[in-house]
């Protein structure tokens, strides 16, 4: 069984640019979250889906961030436009509809903006 | 704010000694989880403990969880070098799907 896959695994952009971090949960996941960790601080949350659906979208910084779940598979989230503050690792993490309390982790993608 | 606080921030042991990380949260909780996360990878989950749960036990490791305190303390018996990560609590609200995490402990097994 193929584990979360996150793409791409560093991306170092400009203040101004637009990034697009992508996730492929496990197949069959319908819980998808992203979460952001800065600098050594709390792996914070930002945003849940539940299939195509925001669930909970409460942790989102500001609107330069939007996530997206098409079709209930892959979920993107871009940054637009990026600023330094938005540097970190981005996590996406799925769970199972019923078994819904462990999460399983994509290895993140490391955004730096310069 | 954050829902759990990890303690220490960092703990370096050699080989063969115990390691204890302790977790604190502020709401009332449905769960606590650990998880591990080495260098560069995702996180992996190691256990989960419920709130009318006060031990639990998997392999190496030992978790307590102390509702009345909001406390819980993870335990790795006789680690290993393998076992250097960083080890995060989090914790899941009655009804939620969020999980919550912590800021995490640097653990370091020195050979």
């Amino acid at each position: 069984e193929a584990g979360v896959t996150q793409f791409p695994s560093h991306s170092v952009i400009e203040k101004g640019q637009t990034v697009t971090l992508r996730c492929d949960p496990i197949s069959g996941h319908d819980n998808l979250y992203w979460y952001r960790r800065v600098m050594g601080k709390e792996i914070k949350f930002l945003l849940h889906f539940v299939k195509e659906s925001k669930q909970d979208e409460s942790g989102m910084p500001n609107n330069r961030f939007l996530a997206e779940r098409t079709g209930g598979t892959y979920s993107t989230l871009k940054v637009q436009p990026a600023e330094l503050e938005d540097s970190g690792v981005y996590f996406c993490a799925s769970s199972h509809r019923t078994k819904s309390e462990k999460l399983f982790f994509g290895s993140g993608t490391q955004l730096s903006v310069l | 704010s954050q829902q759990g606080e990890e303690d220490p921030q960092a703990l370096s042991i050699q080989e063969g000694e115990n390691a204890t990380m302790n977790c604190s949260y502020k709401t009332s909780i449905n769960n606590l989880q650990w998880y591990r996360q080495n260098s560069g990878r995702g996180l992996v989950h190691l256990i989960l403990i419920r709130s009318n749960e006060r031990e639990k036990h998997s392999g190496r490791l030992r978790v307590t969880l102390d509702t009345s305190k909001k406390s819980s303390s993870l335990l790795i018996t006789a680690s290993r070098a393998a076992d250097t990560a960083s080890y995060f609590c989090a914790t899941m609200a009655f009804g939620g799907f969020k999980t919550i995490f912590g800021a995490g402990t640097r653990l370091f097994v020195k050979a």
